[in-house]
């Protein structure tokens, strides 16, 4: 089935390390983005990526770095620079970037720092 | 500027009683407008979408959501609750003629059924 997964779906981490979050698409869309979600806050975008090899800044992009080396991959790593990184982290697709509002979203990956 | 204001965070409703999650809007252009569902520890599925052709939208799952600019609202309704619409409910705007990455999300509305 088409579809984006994400893993792993639970992590927790050490404060000071580096965490890599994976999203994988096999919908061939070109445009890929990153949403954080905290509880009653709706969702704020991260990064977000046109085209391979190219990614741009969203909204909260400090501590957070991301690389999209094949079509189908975006990871995003959540430094030991972002000072509150726990949350639920969502990756979304869509054919490209221009306006049709219909993103297509994984499952989500739960960060817990201990 | 754009903002989207979701007037109740949660709303709880008896199986088979109708629903009404009320969503506000502000932009400085022609909005377009969207409704999204979030079941417990999932994605995003989106719902429906106004982009200025019907004001009043049908999606799936038998909500539908109304385009009202003299109110700037865009209240998502269904006639009858299931169990199965148990969820949280996000309303999204965006300038038309904007991007996918210029979508904002309110804060999110979350749907109780009561059997």
């Amino acid at each position: 089935d088409g579809g984006i997964t994400q893993s792993p779906k639970y992590l927790f981490r050490k404060e000071g390390q580096n965490v890599t979050l994976s999203c994988e698409q096999n919908l061939n869309h070109d445009a890929m983005y990153w949403y954080r979600q905290d509880p009653g806050q709706g969702l704020r975008l991260i990064y977000y990526s046109q085209i391979v090899n190219d990614f741009q800044k969203g909204d909260i992009a400090e501590g957070y770095s991301v690389s999209r080396e094949k079509k189908e991959s975006f990871p995003l790593t959540v430094t030991s620079a972002q000072k509150n990184p726990t949350a639920f982290y969502l990756c979304a697709s869509s054919p490209w970037t221009g306006l049709t509002g219909e993103l297509f979203f994984g499952e989500g990956s739960r960060l817990t720092v201990l | 500027a754009q903002s989207v204001t979701q007037l109740d965070s949660h709303v709880s409703v008896s199986e088979g009683t109708p629903v009404l999650l009320r969503c506000n809007y502000s932009s400085s252009y022609s909005p377009s407008l969207f409704w999204y569902v979030q079941h417990p520890n999932k994605g995003l599925q989106l719902l429906l979408k106004y982009t200025s052709a019907a004001t009043l939208v049908k999606g799936i799952n038998g909500f539908e959501a109304e385009f009202k600019k003299s109110e700037t609202s865009f209240h998502l309704t269904k006639p009858s609750a299931h169990m199965s619409d148990a969820a949280e409910y996000f309303c999204v705007v965006s300038d038309q003629g904007s991007s996918n990455y210029k979508l904002t999300f309110g804060k999110g509305t979350l749907l109780t059924v009561n059997p």
